[in-house]
Parts: structure tokens; C-alpha cells; sequence
């Protein structure tokens, strides 16, 4: 069954602080996976988008990874702000034929000053 | 460059009514996506459309039914409206596919309450 499954659910943390949020996934064949932010009641901004080659990609603050072999992604936010307070997606495309969107639940994160 | 654009922003419904929502993508995208956001629940997916037609569909009922008109704006209908239907109705467009690097952009969404 093709599945996104993304940890924690919800994470606090104090602005200036790293932290990491953890994406896995079950799709198979496997085009790319993406990194979405979404502010309360917005539409999701795209952060990253990773094929099966690339290992890392940054944007900014933001450092995604993929282990193409384990089927794991990740999303670094370096020196949080308050402006991080989101819910962050982790989609997968699955390839063959019409390619298919499958989203993760999504981590709430909040940053406090 | 104008983003995506939905419309109306709100709307309250009751119960049996129907709804219909609207959706212009970015210039020259072809590709237009609906999707449903349930308060606190991730994005499901409900619709694709590409160049006018359907190319996929979320596991949901067929009273949610769209099309895509010849200038790839889109209409999202919903029949029979539910209490559960309530939530944020969002549209994203794409330039092709959302194949090997092409990004979605997403709206504003429609804010739907059904009473």
C-alpha cells in the first residue's frame, strides 16, 4: 500500500532552536518527493522537491534529505523563527502511467519565543 | 504574475444543498488539482485535471465531481452536501503533470461550512 507517514505529529520549540522532522514512506515506483509549508488556513507553499538521485537540497533555512535505499526523508529547519509556526508537508510522487499525489498527515510545528 | 485564484473564499451551506467552487490556475499551467482539508487532517486528494480532462481521482464519492474549461480554469461541484463536508477546499495548478520537478502551486482555498 503506498503510504506517507510523517513524525512527529506536533513539535514546540524555543525560536533559535534546530529541529527535524522525519518523513517515510511506502510508494512504489517512486518519482520525487516534495516538502510542502502550510500557514493555518493557506494554501502549502513548495519548500523543496528531491528526485531519487539527490541526496540533499536546501532552500534557505531549510535542508531536505532523501535515502532513496530506505525510503526516508528529512526536513532541517536551522535557527527557527516564529515565522516557521506551520504545518509541514512531505508528499511523494508516485511514477507509472498518471502520476499520483500522496500527502503525509503533515507535522505541526510550533516555535515560541 | 498572478497566483492561483479560488473562489469564493467562504461560503455556509446546509445540509442537501449543492456548491459549486471555482479555480483559475497560474497562466499557462494545464494541470489543475483539488484537494480537501479537513480541520487538523492532511490533504486528501480528490481531483485532476489536465488539458479538460479528468486524468485521476481521490477515494471519494461521485456527488464531488469538476471539470476543467478550455482557458484550464476549474469547477469543483459537490451534491448532497454532508456535515463532514465541511473544510478547506484547496486548488493548485501546475505547468504539466506534477511529474518530475514540475512544482504546484497552491490557492487560498474555499473555507466551506456546511450547517
Amino acid at each position: 500500500k503506498n503510504q506517507v507517514e510523517q513524525s512527529p505529529q506536533s513539535l514546540i520549540i524555543l525560536e533559535g532552536k534546530n529541529c527535524t522532522l522525519q518523513c517515510n514512506y511506502t510508494v512504489s515506483p517512486f518519482s520525487n518527493l516534495r516538502w510542502y509549508k502550510q500557514d493555518t488556513g493557506r494554501g502549502p507553499v513548495s519548500l523543496t522537491i528531491m528526485t531519487f538521485s539527490e541526496n540533499t537540497k536546501s532552500n534557505g533555512r531549510y535542508t531536505a534529505t532523501l535515502d532513496a535505499d530506505t525510503k526516508q526523508s528529512s526536513l532541517h529547519i536551522t535557527a527557527s523563527q516564529l515565522s516557521d509556526s506551520a504545518s509541514y508537508i512531505c508528499v511523494v510522487i508516485r511514477s507509472g502511467g498518471y502520476n499520483k499525489l500522496i500527502f503525509g498527515a503533515g507535522t505541526r510545528l510550533a516555535v515560541h519565543p | 504574475e498572478a497566483g492561483v485564484t479560488q473562489s469564493p473564499t467562504h461560503l455556509i451551506k446546509t445540509r442537501g444543498q449543492q456548491v459549486t467552487l471555482r479555480c483559475s490556475p497560474i497562466s499557462g499551467h494545464t494541470s489543475v488539482y483539488w484537494y480537501q482539508q479537513a480541520l487538523g487532517l492532511g490533504l486528501q486528494f480528490l481531483l485532476w485535471y489536465d488539458e479538460g480532462e479528468e486524468r485521476n481521482r481521490g477515494n471519494f464519492p461521485p456527488r464531488f465531481s469538476g471539470r476543467q474549461f478550455p482557458n484550464y480554469s476549474s469547477e469543483l461541484n459537490v451534491n448532497a452536501l454532508e456535515l463532514e463536508d465541511s473544510a478547506l477546499y484547496l486548488c493548485a495548478s501546475s505547468l504539466a503533470p506534477a511529474g518530475l520537478t514540475d512544482t504546484q502551486y497552491f490557492g487560498p482555498g474555499t473555507r466551506l461550512t456546511v450547517l
